[in-house]
């Protein structure tokens, strides 16, 4: 169980067009739900935080304006990188949170998404 | 934000077991510390987790000192297949807002 899916997994896109990156639950609801962004050898980076049926909550650094949140369902949350340019290449990881045995909860991440922006 | 510091990276041989170390300093009483590995070009994967009591699963057993400052993955028997990089994590709310520091850089030694 537990089952977090991502698509695509790899996109190359030219510089100035936008690109959406879909992010599922699939085996459970998730009211909460966050995109990380992570360049090469380097750590996660959290993005933002993403709530069913509201806005999505920015850190600090990270244009809402460029990179567009939807979570739209318990179980569907998209990210739109907005007029891509090469500096956005990176890998995209989503995580939508989820409760363990015993009450307590954690992250369940996806497969990542490689965007190349040319 | 929640922080914690690990070794950049540790090798271990195959077979053998493995350490893997975690200081929490800003952890608070009710935090829970997660652990999570992430292979190549994929998302990280949860490990274990715990409060206070250690841990125990299919995968690691996870040690946390008395205090809550450092805990410790311990892989009983490393593969091949657990080469990959270890993060620990703890979080002021919940499964909201894991940091992700350097992580561990594991290496298995055939």
């Amino acid at each position: 169980g537990a089952v977090v899916s991502q698509h695509p997994s790899r996109v190359i896109c030219k510089s100035g067009t936008s690109v959406k990156i879909e992010c599922r639950s699939l085996d459970f609801q998730a009211t909460t739900m966050f995109w990380y962004r992570q360049f090469p050898k380097q750590s996660l980076m959290l993005m933002a935080t993403s709530n069913e049926g509201s806005k999505a909550t920015y850190e600090q650094g990270v244009e809402k304006d460029k990179f567009l949140i939807n979570h739209a369902s318990l179980t569907l949350s998209t990210l739109t990188v907005t007029s891509a340019h090469p500096e956005d290449s990176s890998f995209y990881i989503c995580s939508a949170r989820g409760w363990l045995a015993g009450g307590a909860d954690t992250q369940y991440f996806g497969p990542g998404t490689r965007l190349t922006v040319l | 934000d929640a922080k914690t510091t690990q070794p950049n990276s540790m090798e271990s041989n195959e077979e053998e077991p493995v350490h893997l170390p975690c200081n929490h300093s800003t952890i608070s009483g009710t935090d829970y510390i997660h652990w999570y590995r992430q292979l190549p070009s994929q998302g990280p994967e949860y490990v274990i987790h715990g409060l206070t009591s250690n841990v125990n699963n299919r995968m690691a057993s996870l040690a946390i000192a008395e205090d809550r400052k450092s805990s410790t993955l311990i892989l009983h028997r490393a593969t091949l297949r657990d080469a990959a990089v270890y993060y620990c994590t703890d979080s002021r709310t919940g499964a909201n807002n894991l940091f992700f520091g350097t992580g561990t850089r594991l290496t298995v030694i055939p």
